[in-house]
This record gives C-alpha cells, sequence and structure tokens, in this order.
C-alpha cells in the first residue's frame, strides 16, 4: 500500500525565515513519482514539482528547492526567505508508474507572518 | 496555457437532492479524474476514466456517484441523493498521453459542493 505522511500539520514563520516542510512516503514499487501541490486559501491545487524515483538530483527553482532522499523515503521542501504569498496548505503526493490515481499526504499548514 | 475548468465553483444542494458537477478537460487529454477534499482534510481519489469507461475507483466511490463524459468536451460527476458527509471540494482533472504515464495530472479550480 502506498502511504505519504505529512508530519508537520501546521507551522508558522516569520517573513523572510527559511522553512522546511517534511514528506515521508511508503510504497513498494520501484518507479514512482513524487510531487508537491501547493493550495492557496482561494482552494485551487497548484503544481510545484514532480520529481520521479530514479532522479534524486535536489532541484531548485527560485526560491523553492526539494530534497529527494530514496535511503529515508523522503521528499522535503523548502522555502528560502518565505513571503506572505507563500501562505498556504502545502500537499505532498505519490503516484506509482501505472497507478491513476494519486495518494496525498494531509498537508501542510504554512504561515508565514509580516 | 490551456486549463481546466469546473462549473459551478459553488454549488448548495438539499440533502437526498441529486447533483451534476461539470469539468471541461484540456481538450487533447484522454485521461480523467475526480478528487474529493472534505474541508481541512486531505485530497482524496474518487475516480479515473479512460475510453470512456471507469479505470479506477476507490471504496468512496459507491453506487450513490457515476461519471460521464457526455459529449467531446464536458465530463461530468454525478451524486445521486446527496448526504451531508458529501460536502466537500471536488476537483477534477485530466492529463495528456505525451510522457506516457508520467505525464502530470492538471487540476481544475474545483467546485465547493455544501449539502444542507
Amino acid at each position: 500500500a502506498q502511504k505519504v505522511t505529512q508530519a508537520q500539520t501546521e507551522i508558522s514563520v516569520v517573513e523572510k525565515e527559511d522553512v522546511t516542510l517534511d514528506c515521508v512516503y511508503e510504497t513498494r514499487d520501484t518507479t514512482y513519482y513524487l510531487f508537491w501541490y501547493k493550495q492557496p486559501p482561494s482552494g485551487e491545487l497548484v503544481f510545484l514539482i514532480r520529481r520521479n524515483s530514479f532522479d534524486e538530483q535536489n532541484e531548485i527553482s527560485g526560491r523553492y528547492s526539494w530534497n529527494f532522499q530514496k535511503s529515508t523515503s523522503s521528499f522535503n521542501f523548502t522555502i528560502t526567505a518565505s513571503q506572505v504569498v507563500d501562505s498556504a496548505v502545502y500537499f505532498c503526493a505519490l503516484r506509482n508508474l501505472y497507478g491513476q490515481n494519486f495518494v496525498f499526504g494531509p498537508g501542510t499548514r504554512l504561515s508565514v507572518l509580516p | 496555457e490551456p486549463e481546466v475548468t469546473q462549473t459551478p465553483s459553488h454549488q448548495v444542494t438539499q440533502m437526498g437532492q441529486e447533483v451534476i458537477l461539470r469539468c471541461v478537460p484540456i481538450s487533447n487529454h484522454l485521461y480523467f479524474y475526480w478528487y474529493r477534499q472534505i474541508l481541512g482534510q486531505k485530497v482524496e481519489f474518487l475516480v479515473s476514466f479512460y475510453n470512456n469507461e471507469i479505470s479506477e475507483k476507490s471504496e468512496i466511490f459507491d453506487d450513490q456517484f457515476s461519471v460521464e463524459r457526455p459529449d467531446g468536451s464536458n465530463f461530468t460527476l454525478k451524486i445521486r441523493s446527496t448526504k451531508l458527509e458529501d460536502s466537500a471540494m471536488y476537483f477534477c482533472a485530466s492529463r495528456g498521453t505525451s510522457g506516457g504515464s508520467v505525464a502530470e495530472q492538471y487540476f481544475g479550480p474545483g467546485t465547493r459542493l455544501t449539502v444542507t
């Protein structure tokens, strides 16, 4: 069975602080895909990144970076110099190669205070 | 940029009524999905649809639910007799075939269903 755990239910930081959101996953598949989505207060799901299980290179996109550690089954997400607009719920998700559906984690609510 | 659209954005209905949630997937996509998110909870898979039939469904997707692609553009989710616990945000998603099975799913903005 597949499972995604996001142990941090809520995080509050002050603007310009760095923050890391944790994601730990479980799967028996050797090929799978990991995702991060942002859900702002308006409710839509905004795609942030997809990473496949064969690519353990860390990725940086602007203030966002992702650390994929297959050995610990983790796919953590760091926001550098956080901004108020980063306030949202962030979901980590998993999908296997042939699976049709995502398994989402419970989400982490990030509040960035001015 | 092409996007998935959903209507209505908010639907209020009385318990026991039927509702139809509508989605217009991205035009050249062939795989369609519905997900549900109860307020404050995680997003849950409901059903996937390909080639005019359901390819996978979760245990949430019971006989009260059905999906249909009535024409070349719409993809609908019908709840036959709504219950209070059906109140949630419902997301439609679609994906194409480029990139094989790794093609991304694009999510619509969601329809918030409130059952009173």
